[in-house]
């Protein structure tokens, strides 16, 4: 079975500037997630997508991030424009959604630096 | 709102050593506890859950059990090796939040030869 996937794997990019990121769930799963870990923390959640509708965005700085899960299958996440402290790491998660207690599986992440 | 605690690292032992990370957690609903685990390099992999008082969760030589009277949920090996270093996470999920998880600051663990 394959994986969450993710790219691109590292981004570096300048204040002010925007970036995107891909996640591709493991094939079945109706539930995503987008996470963000900052170095030394523990990941916090950003939004949940159950099939193409948002369950929880209430931790994302609407204002900066926005994301979109098309036909409830690939995710982006965009930050735009971004700031120092959005360098993290960008976890995406799915899970089957069904059960309590659910295992969600992980991504690689995308490492974003912003300079 | 729900929150987990556990203990600060780093932490060092030698081959053979036993284990103990702490974690405890607050939750307004009835949670399912994880241990997650993030090798050098790599995304972040379940290593073992349980989901009600009682249970005891168990994978590759770890095992946790479920403390609903002192809501706990802690990590023990009982020999620990090289290939065990890494960040260890502990989470909480809960219905009443939506199932996301809400993560510990992680606890990281080196293992000298």
């Amino acid at each position: 079975e394959a994986g969450v996937a993710q790219s691109p794997r590292y981004k570096i990019i300048e204040k002010r500037q925007s970036v995107a990121f891909w996640c591709n769930p493991i094939s079945g799963h109706a539930t995503l997630y987008w996470y963000q870990q900052i170095l030394g923390q523990g990941p916090k959640l950003l939004i949940q997508f159950q099939n193409n509708g948002v369950v929880d965005d209430s931790q994302l700085p609407k204002d900066r991030f926005s994301a979109e899960r098309l036909k409830g299958v690939d995710s982006t996440l965009k930050i735009q424009p971004a700031k120092l402290e959005d360098s993290a790491v960008y976890l995406c998660a799915s899970s089957l959604g069904s059960v309590i207690g659910e295992t969600q599986y992980f991504g690689p992440g995308t490492r974003l630096l912003v300079l | 709102g729900n929150s987990v605690t556990q203990m600060e690292g780093p932490v060092t032992l030698s081959e053979e050593a036993f284990l103990t990370i702490n974690c405890t957690y607050t939750a307004t609903g009835y949670p399912s506890l994880f241990w997650y685990v993030q090798y050098p390099g790599e995304g972040l992999q379940l290593l073992l859950k349980a989901t009600k008082a009682d249970d005891k969760g168990s994978n590759k030589g770890f095992e946790a059990t479920y403390r609903k009277e002192t809501t706990s949920f802690h990590l023990e090996k009982g020999s620990v090796q090289v290939s065990d270093s890494a960040v260890y996470f502990c989470a909480l999920s809960d219905r009443s939040s939506g199932d996301k998880l809400t993560f510990g600051t992680g606890t990281r663990l080196a293992v000298r030869p």
